[in-house]
């Protein structure tokens, strides 16, 4: 069965500061990746996918196979980052999340 | 365009109560629904999922239980509410056949 595992609840970063949000996963197959993002007040809502690799909002993460990765990387947080972002992984028709990491950036 | 509809936004019922919650969506035809929990500490935890009408999936054992009776139209019910059952209800929407989903405002449930 699949699973989703973001160890980390909580991360405080200053402004301009790199922040980095961990993913790792369990699937036998081959493994279609998400981070989801929900800002305060808002609804849960797709932040990017690991197969299309593209840069949103300045955020990057890559699918590291051989270490079962998917890490949310951006080089300078800003305060509008601040929100709970949940890395997610699709198969059989469904979504599977992680606990889910809330970032904080502090000015 | 497609929209999601969820509601009640809060609810609070003792215990024991029934419950039914209600999400349709609109401008799109044969979805994937999906209901969430999202519990403090323990991030989203998938419940049910459903490819088609009167087709339910159910990812985990509890006190509660999904349909769909209509093809845009997924319920989350409960016969008895326990205090467990307090959280956060989230419903989705995909496309069939593509990961990404689609969620509504969400209903904060408060067992008391």
């Amino acid at each position: 069965a699949q699973r989703v595992t973001q160890p980390e609840k909580l991360l405080s970063v200053f402004k301009g500061a790199p922040v980095e949000l961990k993913c790792n996963y369990s699937y036998s197959g081959s493994p279609e990746l998400f981070w989801y993002v929900q800002y305060s007040r808002q609804r849960l809502q797709l932040l990017l996918r690991h197969i299309s690799r593209e840069s949103i909002k300045g955020f990057t993460a890559d699918l590291n196979k051989g270490e079962t990765s998917f890490h949310l990387k951006k080089p300078f947080a800003q305060e509008e980052d601040s929100a709970m972002y949940y890395c997610a992984l699709y198969s059989d028709y469904k979504l599977s999340f992680g606990a889910g990491t809330t970032v904080t950036v502090r000015a | 365009s497609q929209t999601i509809h969820q509601w009640p936004a809060t609810l609070v019922q003792p215990v024991g109560s029934p419950l039914s919650l209600e999400c349709t969506v609109e401008g799109t035809s044969n979805p994937n629904l999906y209901w969430y929990r999202q519990a403090a500490g323990r991030g989203l935890q998938l419940l049910f999922y459903s490819v088609g009408i009167g087709q339910i999936s159910s990812e985990v054992p509890q006190n509660l239980s999904a349909s769909r009776p209509q093809d845009r139209q997924f319920i989350l019910s409960s016969k008895k509410l326990l205090l467990s059952d307090s959280g956060f209800y989230l419903c989705a929407w995909s496309v069939q056949g593509a990961p990404e989903a689609f969620f509504g405002q969400g209903t904060r449930l408060t067992v008391v």
